[in-house]
């Protein structure tokens, strides 16, 4: 148990639909992140909050909307996705945004875009 | 911008050891990361490394030169359960955080 969880576990979506990824960290931790995993690709950074507050957007298409209500919950909201949007989508928290932070991945969301 | 280099797949047998080699160019570092994956899984911490040199944990080590852009991970007395991806990510002082490709270990009996 890594002390983040995430829900769904698994999604499958039409292009026309609106969903939202949730992500619990129970660490006390500051900081949280989402991650978008394709096949054979590197793990790639979407957003970053610290402290509740969005800090880093890596030119994430404006069809994956974020949302930080607190420090321990952290959502991304889907709406017309696109087949290539299929990916395992994994939530990471950290204590704060430092040097030599380490961090605790959730299981991830498995999304597949019909 | 970053540039973060490690071989994709290799193969190596039960009970042996192997070296997984990452090289990088990045703007700003303090150290570096090293997180294991198996297949459907999170990636979960190994070590970080901030000093040049050897740092040993078990079965598992991880080097780093800081003038060379380099570093490794050693796995000794390999076990079925290695079987995983190796990712190395370094550390742009907690900003702007890449992974680097993984290398996608086989152990094989």
């Amino acid at each position: 148990e890594t002390g983040v969880t995430q829900t769904p576990r698994h999604l499958v979506m039409g292009m026309t639909n609106k969903k939202s990824l949730k992500c619990e960290q129970h660490l006390g931790h500051n900081a949280m992140y989402w991650y978008k995993q394709s096949a054979k690709k590197p793990l790639e950074l979407m957003f970053v909050y610290s402290l509740e507050e969005r800090v880093e957007n890596n030119s994430v298409p404006s069809r994956f909307s974020p949302e930080c209500p607190n420090s321990s919950h952290l959502f991304l909201h889907l709406h017309t996705l696109q087949p290539e949007d299929s990916a395992l989508y994994l939530c990471a928290s950290s204590q704060d945004r430092a040097p030599g932070e380490e961090q605790y991945f959730g299981p991830g969301t498995r999304l597949t875009v019909t | 911008g970053q540039n973060i280099d490690q071989p994709t797949e290799m193969t190596a047998t039960e009970g042996a050891i192997v070296q997984i080699n990452c090289t990088y160019q990045t703007s700003g570092f303090n150290g570096l990361f090293w997180y294991q994956q198996h297949a459907g899984e999170a990636p979960t911490f190994l070590s970080y490394n901030v000093l040049d040199g050897l740092e040993e944990k078990g079965r598992f080590s991880s080097f780093l030169s800081r003038s060379k852009g380099y570093s490794y991970l050693l796995l000794k007395e390999l076990q079925m359960k290695d079987s995983a991806s190796y990712l190395c990510a370094p550390d742009n002082y907690g900003q702007n955080f890449v992974f680097g490709p993984g290398t996608r270990l086989s152990v094989l009996p």
